[in-house]
């Protein structure tokens, strides 16, 4: 099955400044890479995702990059405000193409 | 309607009790998840359904029953569950298996005592 494994596992910036949060995994034949952030007590919202076609996608101030020869993935979130604070998931579908696999999240907190 | 709902919003249960949650899309999405999360950890999914049937059973203890009675709905039957089943259980859906995007719902809250 997939493997997905993501870091930071905590990340604290200053308010303005970007943050980088990195994601790999493990099966070659994932081919959708989304990005969910969940506040606390409240459910995942996908916030972007990416297909294995393309390498870049943008969305305002939240990009996703993605290296598929390298298996590895990361969420660029620029401009940071504090609403942008929760827990971020990075998933992976696997080569089954079925539920997702999560990595462990990465706590983001915006400092003000 | 563009939502997953999902009910009821808490739920606390004895270890003999029979209890069901359930979940409603209207999106027309054909692919229906539950997904278990505790605290600080990421979903763990447990059970596919494409098309009502079930495609994916993650090894879940046989006191957890998923049903999926039509394509709008999906129910998880609860039976003589643990205390390490308290939980957040989160239903999504998706307009097909592969390559979709999914959108969970609320979840509910289980706590078993």
């Amino acid at each position: 099955g997939e493997n997905v494994e993501q870091h930071p596992s905590t990340l604290s910036v200053q308010e303005g400044d970007s943050a980088v949060i990195k994601c790999t995994y493990s099966d070659s034949a994932s081919n959708y890479f989304p990005w969910y952030k969940q506040e606390l007590g409240k459910r995942p919202q996908l916030i972007i995702d990416i297909r294995s076609n393309v390498g870049e996608k943008k969305d305002q101030r939240i990009a996703v990059t993605l290296n598929k020869t390298a298996k590895h993935f990361s969420l660029h979130i620029t401009e940071t405000q504090p609403e942008d604070s929760a827990v971020y998931f990075c998933a992976a579908p696997g080569g089954g193409a079925d539920g997702l696999t999560f990595g462990k999240g990465t706590h983001l907190i915006i400092q003000p | 309607d563009t939502e997953v709902t999902q009910t009821p919003k808490h739920l606390v249960m004895g270890m003999t009790n029979k209890k069901s949650l359930k979940c409603e899309q209207h999106m027309g999405h054909r692919a229906m998840y539950w997904y278990k999360q505790k605290a600080k950890k990421p979903p763990e999914l447990m059970f596919v359904y494409s098309y009502e049937k079930l495609s994916i059973n993650e090894s879940v203890p046989s006191r957890f029953s998923p049903e999926c009675p039509n394509s709008s709905l999906l129910n998880l039957h609860l039976h003589a569950l643990q205390p390490e089943d308290s939980a957040l259980y989160l239903c999504a859906s998706s307009q097909g298996v592969f390559i979709n995007e999914q959108f969970f719902g609320p979840g509910t809250r289980l706590t078993v005592l």
